[in-house]
């Protein structure tokens, strides 16, 4: 079956413009998680949705925002972009989610460039 | 404060050989620990997952062991390949919303022919 995909595999913005990152996860899988990675922080954790909900929230800026479709396909969205939100977000699908024993699936990322 | 600590940052080794990388953690309550396999500009690949009552699982090459007593793990790569370069990520869970999950900072594997 197909994995998570997530679109566009690169993008290169300007600083204070704003930018959406698309995640489809996998057919079934109804929570998509999303990550920001950067060399020096590592994995962090944004926010996770459920059935179209958000149900959880990570430690970032209200600059960071999300939603899910009832289709399950997630959109991210980052306005008044900053040279430090250049990083590669990943996004995680899973059937329900949590950190349980429930495998998750990561995407291939967004790698964001800020200039 | 939850932490995942990997040690070492950064390893090199020869093609064939053997490699043990760990992973310590202040995580509580534990749920259960996963390790990732990630290739340079992809998407983390999960290799296990260990909740409290497993001390061993493998994945062909892979193996992880977890000691939940003194709050440690390990990734043992057996015959080393060229494609087991990759950073291994440690991760461990508490339960719970995806916010659950704390990350370790990995460890950078470099195999040579």
């Amino acid at each position: 079956k197909a994995g998570v995909t997530q679109t566009p595999r690169y993008l290169i913005k300007t600083r204070g413009q704003q930018v959406t990152l698309s995640c489809s996860p996998i057919s079934g899988h109804r929570s998509v998680s999303w990550y920001q990675q950067t060399p020096g922080q590592g994995l962090q954790f944004l926010f996770e949705y459920f059935s179209e909900t958000q149900r959880n929230k990570g430690n970032f800026p209200g600059r960071f925002s999300g939603r899910q479709f009832s289709n399950s396909r997630s959109e991210m969205n980052v306005s008044t972009l900053e040279l430090g939100d250049s990083a590669l977000y990943l996004c995680a699908s899973s059937r329900t989610g949590g950190s349980g024993n429930t495998e998750a699936f990561f995407g291939q990322g967004t790698r964001l460039t800020v200039v | 404060k939850n932490q995942v600590e990997q040690s070492p940052q950064s390893l090199i080794i020869l093609e064939g050989k053997n490699c043990t990388l760990q992973c310590n953690y202040t995580v509580s309550p534990f749920s259960n620990l996963r390790w990732y396999k990630q290739d340079t500009g992809r998407g983390p690949v999960s290799l296990t997952i260990m909740t409290f009552s497993e001390n061993t699982k493998s994945n062909g090459r892979y193996t992880a062991t977890l000691d939940a007593d003194t709050k440690q793990s390990s990734l043992h790569i057996t015959a080393s390949q060229l494609s087991d370069s990759a950073s291994y990520i440690c991760v461990v869970s508490v339960g719970g919303g995806a916010d659950g999950l704390t990350f370790g900072k990995g460890t950078h594997l470099i195999i040579q022919p």
